[in-house]
């Protein structure tokens, strides 16, 4: 019964490459969330989706950052042209149902994507 | 918005009570949350409590509400150098989990 999945565990890339951070929720959670946690700061909501849809994408910067959570396959956090400023942890959560039910762990949270531009 | 805050640092000796303190702005949270994490890890649940409860404990835990406040507390007991990590309150505004800036917990042997 494996937890969230989130690959790679480590990622270093140049600036102006692209970043793909991949999240495979737990079995039977249809909900995902991404979160970013700058060193030394707390975590911050980025984006919540469902399987094909974007719920909230409140915490989404607007330009180079992009979510999707295809019918199938993992969900993706997509950062083009990254910059130092990307450097930072990105945490992928998901639930079985919407965060209204958040009870008993209903997020259950990936070891998280580290990311490094250089 | 959203602005969870929290003191950044805390040390405490070993054998002796922690409280970590939480303040949140949204009041329609149905439930506040206490997530700890380790060094390098991801975030692990530690306990919850709904918006209609005043204290919860559980085990070494006990969890303080004052909705009036909108203040948060966690005090752990007996704190062990094991529980050496940063310690996040969360609220759940539109269904959704936002964080504390979290707090950095250092127990000194």
């Amino acid at each position: 019964n494996a937890g969230v999945m989130q690959n790679p565990r480590h990622l270093v890339r140049r600036r102006g490459q692209e970043a793909r951070l991949r999240c495979s929720p737990m079995k039977g959670h249809s909900h995902v969330y991404w979160y970013r946690q700058l060193p030394e700061e707390g975590l911050k909501f980025m984006v919540y989706l469902q399987k094909e849809n974007i719920i909230d994408e409140s915490g989404m910067p607007k330009e180079r950052f992009s979510a999707e959570f295809p019918k199938e396959g993992p969900s993706i956090l997509r950062i083009q042209q990254v910059v130092r400023g990307d450097s930072a942890a990105y945490f992928c959560a998901s639930s079985p149902t919407p965060g209204s039910r958040v009870v008993l762990g209903g997020y259950t949270f990936g070891s998280g994507t580290r990311l490094t531009v250089v | 918005g959203e602005d969870v805050e929290q003191s950044l640092f805390l040390s405490v000796r070993e054998g002796d009570s922690s409280v970590i303190n939480c303040t949140y702005t949204d009041s329609s949270s149905t439930y506040l949350y206490w997530y700890k994490q380790e060094p390098g890890a991801g975030l692990q649940l530690l306990t919850y409590i709904f918006s209609n409860m005043d204290m919860k404990q559980d085990q070494r835990l006990t969890v303080l509400l004052n909705k009036k406040d909108k203040h948060l507390s966690l005090r752990i007991a007996d704190t062990q150098t094991g529980d050496s990590a940063i310690y996040f309150c969360a609220e759940t505004p539109r269904n959704n989990l936002f964080f504390g800036t979290g707090t950095r917990l250092t127990v000194i042997p």
